[in-house]
């Protein structure tokens, strides 16, 4: 069957850098992204990796490994506004879309 | 894990057209639900709360007579979009609120999206 995974929560305090990892087990792939969600709020598009290496975009990057099914979205300088859920999606090759369930991820001053 | 389900997944239909998706939550009863409209590589745009038992609620710029929602049961929403036009074409996905969540904490789960091809 077709898996997402990433981890349910993490914690990190204001100023460092964290990575949020997300593997994938899905019949093909056409993309894998990265959203952040604010509670209560629709997702905000972050990136998206198609092929293999780093994408950096401001204070955000992403991390694709398509032959370990690996991807890492790394987030640095971390402000508290930072504090939302961050899913990992992968578009597999029915163009259909396999979430991850989404990283908690609560930032400590 | 909460599993979200859509069908169809992709449809092409003729312009003047109605078409019908539905969203479901296999293994929980889902309160809320939420439709979203994605462009590519975009975010996703919040287009209406489905709320079981009652009238959706439609955010601005939305055509509620247009895209049309029915929240039945706990675990069936379903969006109609009425006399499609090919500006209607997108990719078009459902997520259910995990009811034992709120706020921060607040879960929902992402059904794999239907691609809409209005001809």
């Amino acid at each position: 069957g077709q898996n997402i995974d990433q981890p349910t929560e993490m914690t990190a305090t204001e100023g460092a850098i964290v990575q949020i990892n997300c593997t994938y087990q899905t019949s093909g792939f056409n993309g894998l992204f990265w959203y952040q969600q604010h509670a209560g709020e629709a997702p905000t598009f972050l990136s998206y990796n198609v092929l293999d290496g780093l994408e950096e975009k401001g204070r955000f990057s992403s991390f694709l490994s398509r032959s370990k099914g690996y991807s890492y979205l790394l987030l640095k300088e971390l402000q508290m506004k930072d504090s939302a859920s961050y899913l990992c999606a992968v578009m597999d090759s029915n163009y259909q879309l396999i979430w991850g369930a989404g990283t908690k991820l609560i930032i400590k001053p | 894990g909460a599993v979200v389900s859509q069908h169809p997944s992709r449809v092409i239909c003729k312009s003047g057209t109605s078409v019908k998706i539905e969203c479901r939550s296999l293994d929980f009863q889902a309160t809320t639900m939420f439709w979203y409209r994605q462009f590519p590589k975009k975010s996703l745009m919040l287009m209406a709360t489905s709320n079981e038992g009652s009238k959706a609620t439609y955010e601005q710029g939305v055509e509620k007579d247009k895209f049309l929602i029915n929240h039945a049961s706990l675990t069936l929403s379903t969006l109609t979009v009425t006399s499609a036009h090919p500006e209607d074409s997108s990719f078009y996905i459902c997520s259910a609120r995990d009811p034992g969540t709120s706020g921060m904490l607040e879960t929902q789960y992402f059904g794999p999206g239907t691609r809409l091809l209005v001809l």
